[in-house]
């Protein structure tokens, strides 16, 4: 009963440093989407994707990239990172909203600084 | 554009008693969904309750109420007689799906504190 899961759950990475950070669903939802969680500001939607081998910019794509080379992972790239992407992300995948009412289903988060 | 709004950065809640949540929306689509959330400290998002746009009774699951309004633009959530358990940071989200591209839109949260 896995639901979603994020890998790894901290990281803590230097100014200038890469890393991927991963996002697995067992409920073979359609739909996959990355946010990050500030202080006061809610959860941003950073990059989505509505299927396999499709991705698409949410609200603050910039700086991250995304990969969906297969419908159960969701993969966040941070290709140089920089302090303002310390955050805590959110992994998130739902069925097809035009079709179901179902809600998003959310990882436990991953808890990133770059120092 | 699609918008949710949490006017209330946080509450206090006498312990046993009853609780609303603010949240107002826009969107000019005329389907959507809209979806509140529980994160308590220990960081999980939640999934508390669901209200479609075209349904005509309020939604309720358990303690937890939404008080839909559509000519308002209003979902705001009741929780009834509530618990220390509750006290948490409350998300309203919308999706809206012909306008978005079948994205979700988030509050910016409502810090909730039950006081015993």
């Amino acid at each position: 009963n896995a639901g979603v899961t994020q890998t790894p759950k901290f990281r803590v990475l230097k100014t200038g440093q890469s890393m991927t950070l991963l996002c697995a669903q067992d409920m073979n939802h359609e739909y996959m989407y990355w946010y990050r969680q500030d202080p006061g500001m809610g959860l941003r939607l950073i990059h989505y994707s509505v299927g396999e081998g499709t991705t698409a910019k949410g609200e603050v794509p910039d700086g991250y990239n995304v990969s969906r080379l297969k419908k159960q992972n969701f993969l966040l790239g941070l290709e140089s990172a920089a302090p303002s992407q310390t955050s805590v992300y959110f992994c998130a995948s739902s069925y097809d909203p035009v079709i179901s009412n179902q809600p998003q289903h959310f990882g436990d988060g991953t808890r990133l600084s770059i120092l | 554009a699609q918008k949710i709004t949490q006017t209330q950065p946080g509450m206090f809640v006498q312990e046993k008693e009853a609780v609303t949540l603010d949240c107002t929306y826009d969107t000019s689509d005329p389907s959507y969904g809209l979806f509140w959330y529980k994160q308590p400290s220990s960081g999980e998002m939640i999934f508390l309750i669901y209200q479609g746009s075209y349904d005509q009774q309020n939604a309720t699951e358990g303690r937890y109420s939404l008080n839909f309004q559509k000519a308002r633009k209003s979902a705001n959530l009741v929780i009834s007689a509530s618990q220390l358990g509750d006290s948490a940071m409350y998300f309203c989200a919308m999706r809206a799906v012909l306008n978005t591209g079948n994205q979700f839109y988030f509050g910016t949260g409502t810090s909730l504190t039950v006081i015993p």
